[in-house]
C-alpha cells in the first residue's frame, strides 16, 4: 500500500489567515493526488485533483501544489465556510488510499 | 446534475452480511467506475472497492475476502454486499463516482450522502 501521511493533524488558524497543510506519500506518485474537505455531517467534497488542478466550482483561493512524494494544500485567505477536516488521497495504484486527515479549526 | 443516493438497513447482526445499495440518478451509470468508501466513527477514509459499468472489480485487499461491489446497468444501481461483519465494520458508508481528468487521472468526483451503518446485536 502507498501511505499518506499529513501534516499537522490539527490546526488553528483565524479568518483571513493563509493555511498550508501538508501531504507525504511513502513512495513516488507523481501528480496523483487529489484533495477533499469535509464538514461535520457531510460527505467529503473534491476540492482538488492531479495535484494542482482545481475542481470546478471550487474557490480560487484553493490551490495546490507538489510533485513526487510532497504535496500542499493552500488556503490563500481562511473564509469562515473553510473551517473543516481536509484529506489527501493518491490515485497513483488503484488500491486507493487517504490520508489521515486535518481538522482546520478556530 | 449526477447524484448518487446510499440505501440499506442501518443496523446488521454480527457474522450476517451487510447490504448496500447505490442509486446514480442525473446520469447514466455507464462508462464510469464506481466506488464504496467508509469512514469508521471518527476516523478517516477507507477505499473499499470499485466497479465498471461491465461489471469489471477491484476490491481491497484488506476487506477483498468478505467484499462483493455489483452492478444493475438496467437500474443505474450498484451494490456493496460486505459478509461476516463485525463491530469493525461500523461507520459511514459513501458511495462514490470515479472521474477522470484530462490526463488520466483520477478522483473520487461525486459522492453520495452517505448512510451510517451499525453492527450490533
Amino acid at each position: 500500500d502507498i501511505q499518506m501521511t499529513q501534516s499537522p493533524s490539527s490546526l488553528s488558524a483565524s479568518v483571513g489567515d493563509r493555511v498550508t497543510i501538508t501531504c507525504r506519500a511513502s513512495q513516488s506518485i507523481s501528480t496523483y493526488l487529489n484533495w477533499y474537505q469535509q464538514t461535520p455531517g457531510k460527505a467529503p467534497k473534491l476540492l482538488v485533483y492531479a495535484a494542482s488542478s482545481l475542481q470546478s466550482g471550487v474557490p480560487s483561493r484553493f490551490s495546490g501544489s507538489g510533485s513526487g512524494t510532497d504535496f500542499t494544500l493552500t488556503i490563500s485567505s481562511l473564509q469562515p465556510e473553510d473551517f473543516a477536516t481536509y484529506y489527501c488521497q493518491q490515485s497513483y495504484s488503484t488500491l486507493y488510499t487517504f490520508g489521515q486527515g486535518t481538522k482546520l479549526g478556530i | 446534475q449526477v447524484q448518487l443516493q446510499e440505501s440499506g438497513p442501518g443496523l446488521v447482526k454480527p457474522s450476517e452480511t451487510l447490504s448496500l445499495t447505490c442509486t446514480v440518478s442525473g446520469g447514466f451509470i455507464k462508462y464510469y467506475y464506481w466506488s464504496w468508501i467508509r469512514q469508521s466513527p471518527g476516523k478517516g477514509l477507507e477505499w473499499i472497492g470499485y466497479i465498471y459499468y461491465s461489471g469489471t472489480t477491484n476490491y481491497n485487499p484488506s476487506l477483498k475476502s468478505r467484499v462483493t461491489i455489483s452492478v444493475d446497468t438496467s437500474k443505474n444501481q450498484f451494490s456493496l454486499n460486505l459478509s461476516s461483519v463485525t463491530a469493525a465494520d461500523t461507520a459511514v458508508y459513501y458511495c462514490a463516482r470515479v472521474g477522470y481528468s484530462g490526463s488520466a487521472q483520477s478522483a473520487f468526483d461525486i459522492w453520495g450522502q452517505g448512510t451510517m451503518v451499525t453492527v450490533s446485536s
